[in-house]
C-alpha cells in the first residue's frame, strides 16, 4: 500500500497567518490526492480534490498543489474556523491511503 | 437535504459479527461510489472500502480482507458493512461517505458515524 506522510504531525499558528502543510506519497501518484478538515467530534469535510480543484463552496483562502510525489496545502489567511486536523488522502490506487494527519493549533 | 445516516453500531465481543446499514436520502444514490472510512478512538482516518455503483465491484483494506463484506441495495438507498469475526483493532467509529468524482474521488459527503465497540 502507498504509504502518505505529512508534516509537520502539529502546528501551532495564530489569525491571519500563512500555514502549509506538507503530504508526501511513498511512490507517485500524478496528481491523485486530496485534502480532509475535520474537528473535534465531527465527520470529516473535503477541501480540495485532484490536489489542486477547489470543492464547492470551499472558501479560496485554502489552495492545494503538488504532482508525484510532493503536496502541499496552503491557507492563506488562517481564519478562527480553521483551526482543526487536516489530512491527505490518495486516491490513485488501491487501498486508498490517509495521511496521518496534521493537527492545526492556536 | 442530502443525507447519509449511518446504524448499527453497537459493543460486540472478539470474533463476533455486526452488520452496519447507512441510509442515503436527498441524492440519486445508484448513480455513486461508496465508502466506508473508519476512526479509531484518537486516532487518523482510515478507508476501509468501497462499492462501484452498481455494486460489482468493491475493494478492501488489507486488514479487513475475508472479514468484511460492503454491499449496496440501490431500491432501498442503502449501504451495507457486514462485518465478521471482529477483533479488538476493529473499535472506531465508522462513516458512511458518497463519493462525488468521476475521474478523481472527491468524498463530499459523509454521515455522523455510527461507533463500534470490539471487546470482551
Amino acid at each position: 500500500a502507498i504509504q502518505m506522510t505529512q508534516s509537520p504531525s502539529s502546528l501551532s499558528a495564530s489569525v491571519g497567518d500563512r500555514v502549509t502543510i506538507t503530504c508526501r506519497a511513498s511512490q507517485g501518484i500524478r496528481n491523485d490526492l486530496g485534502w480532509y478538515q475535520q474537528k473535534p467530534g465531527k465527520a470529516p469535510k473535503l477541501l480540495i480534490y485532484a490536489a489542486s480543484s477547489l470543492q464547492s463552496g470551499v472558501p479560496s483562502r485554502f489552495s492545494g498543489s503538488g504532482s508525484g510525489t510532493d503536496f502541499t496545502l496552503t491557507i492563506s489567511s488562517l481564519q478562527p474556523e480553521d483551526f482543526a486536523t487536516y489530512y491527505c488522502l490518495q486516491d490513485y490506487n488501491y487501498p486508498r491511503t490517509f495521511g496521518q494527519g496534521t493537527k492545526l493549533e492556536i | 437535504e442530502v443525507q447519509l445516516v449511518e446504524s448499527g453500531g453497537d459493543l460486540v465481543q472478539p470474533g463476533g459479527s455486526l452488520r452496519l446499514s447507512c441510509a442515503a436520502s436527498g441524492f440519486t444514490f445508484r448513480n455513486y461510489w461508496m465508502i466506508w472510512v473508519r476512526q479509531a478512538p484518537g486516532k487518523g482516518l482510515e478507508w476501509v472500502a468501497n462499492i462501484k455503483p452498481d455494486g460489482r465491484e468493491e475493494h478492501y483494506v488489507d486488514s479487513v480482507k475475508g472479514r468484511f463484506t460492503i454491499s449496496r441495495d440501490n431500491a432501498k438507498n442503502s449501504l451495507y458493512l457486514q462485518m465478521n469475526s471482529l477483533r479488538v483493532e476493529d473499535t472506531a467509529v465508522y462513516y458512511c461517505v458518497r463519493d462525488s468524482g468521476d475521474r478523481y474521488d472527491a468524498f463530499d459527503i459523509w454521515g455522523q458515524g455510527t461507533m463500534v465497540t470490539v471487546s470482551s
